[in-house]
């Protein structure tokens, strides 16, 4: 069965740190992943996407990497603000469909 | 500016009534579809559909339907609520495939509780 795991499950930290997200994923046949921020009482908005061919992807302070081999994929958030407090929810295509795999999320708080 | 609605954002209901849950997008988008949100679980899809008159289960589908009659509106019916489909609902609409990169735009969330 196709699963998409996150760690940590919760994460709080002050202002100013950079903190990192993983993801686990063993949908195959791999398309893309895509990382989500889901604001509270609001829809997941998309960061990032990558494909197997990209290993790194950028959106101003958010980086995400994917290790296709292993099946990993990073979030590093640099220099966080209190507008980064928000769930981050990975999600794997699978390749040849559409059928999207979602993980639970990583529900960051960023504190002063 | 072009978006995603959905109504109500918060309903609460009685055991075996009928509920609709209503998303209205004006991307003019052939795709939408349907996910329940439950803390310890990922989205999890209920319905799609492809485009007007076209409708397909999800992996939750079971005790909800969907009709599609226009582009713009997927509404959700509950035919019989249970208190299992207490949930946060969300519905999201996405542009057609070009090289599987395009993204769902995800609406705001209509929480429901079953009573």
């Amino acid at each position: 069965k196709n699963q998409v795991e996150q760690s940590p499950q919760s994460l709080i930290i002050l202002e100013g740190k950079n903190c990192t997200l993983q993801c686990n994923y063993t949908v195959s046949p791999f398309s893309n992943l895509r990382w989500y921020k889901q604001d509270t009482g609001r829809g997941p908005v998309s960061l990032t996407i990558m494909t197997f061919s990209e290993n790194t992807k950028s959106n101003g302070r958010y980086t995400a990497t994917l290790d296709a081999d292993t099946k990993q994929s990073s979030l590093h958030i640099t220099a966080s603000q209190l507008s980064d407090s928000a769930s981050y929810i990975c999600v794997v295509r699978e390749g040849g469909g559409n059928k999207l795999t979602f993980g639970t999320g990583t529900q960051l708080k960023v504190e002063l | 500016d072009a978006e995603i609605t959905q109504s109500p954002r918060h309903k609460i209901t009685e055991t075996g009534r009928q509920v609709t849950l209503a998303c209205h997008q004006t991307w003019n988008h052939n795709n939408m579809f349907w996910y329940r949100q439950d803390l310890g679980h990922g989205l999890r899809l209920i319905h799609y559909s492809y485009g007007v008159q076209d409708t397909n289960k999800g992996e939750v589908s079971d005790g909800y339907s969907v009709s599609r009659s226009n582009t713009e509106d997927l509404p959700l019916t509950l035919e019989s609520a249970a208190s299992s489909q207490t949930s946060v609902y969300f519905c999201a609409s996405r542009p057609p495939n070009r090289g599987n990169r395009e993204t769902q735009y995800f609406g705001p969330g209509t929480r429901l509780l079953v009573l």
